[in-house]
């Protein structure tokens, strides 16, 4: 069973949409959760950390709910430029490697 | 700084064949880590590098070994590839400090074996 666990999507939504994603990890003691966006056919990289009092980024915001072990991504104001895949991340400890969802997949459409 | 660069970009092997990818990060990362992603199966680990002269089998190490040349190198060798084998790898460096973390990725190797 993957430990990290996201809807694969699509999300098809029109441009300035607010959109969510959640994302459920199995692994109760982990500790380092992140977002890391993937373009098509290029590598992923890092969108943000999400800590636990949450955090916002320009129009992007992560959550993190400890206690039902998810973790959830935020867009507001869609741009065609945030279609991508996004990766939910976790770390079990500080030199454990990180565990990787499938990714969800978001089409902005003008 | 390149970051972390990947050679080849492509690469067709016949069942059978071996080959070496290559991986390099010039950011003096300690951990590095080589991932293969298949559709509909995300990124699943293969083997990683906590420190120079270490390696770890991930969640996907048969058929495959690595080699942690130096810190800046991380190498991943198919001895006898597979078709199942056919992915898109990636190797990533991460770099830790006490505000996060960040793990950057090469831009990786498509890899067909027929």
């Amino acid at each position: 069973r993957k430990e990290v666990e996201q809807d694969p999507g699509p999300f098809n939504v029109p441009e300035g949409a607010t959109v969510a994603f959640n994302c459920t990890y199995s692994n109760s003691a982990s500790q380092s959760f992140f977002w890391y966006r993937q373009d098509c056919r290029k590598e992923p990289k890092l969108l943000m950390s999400v800590y636990s009092s949450g955090n916002e980024d320009g129009r992007f915001t992560a959550q993190l709910n400890r206690a039902s072990q998810y973790i959830s991504l935020l867009i507001r104001d869609s741009k065609l430029s945030d279609s991508a895949t996004y990766l939910c991340v976790a770390r079990y400890s500080g030199n454990t490697p990180l565990v990787f969802g499938k990714g969800t997949r978001l089409s902005v459409i003008a | 700084n390149a970051g972390v660069t990947q050679t080849p970009k492509f690469q067709v092997l016949k069942t059978g064949q071996s080959m070496t990818l290559q991986c390099a990060q010039d950011m003096n990362h300690n951990s590095m880590y080589w991932y293969r992603q298949d559709p509909g199966m995300g990124l699943r680990l293969i083997y990683y590098s906590a420190s120079e002269g270490t390696t770890d089998k991930g969640e996907v190490p048969n058929g495959y070994n690595v080699s942690r040349l130096n810190k800046r190198e991380f190498s991943l060798r198919l001895e006898s590839a597979a078709p199942s084998q056919t992915s898109v790898y990636f190797c990533a460096s991460r770099y830790r400090d006490v505000r996060g973390e960040t793990q950057y990725f090469g831009p990786g190797t498509r890899l067909l074996v027929l």
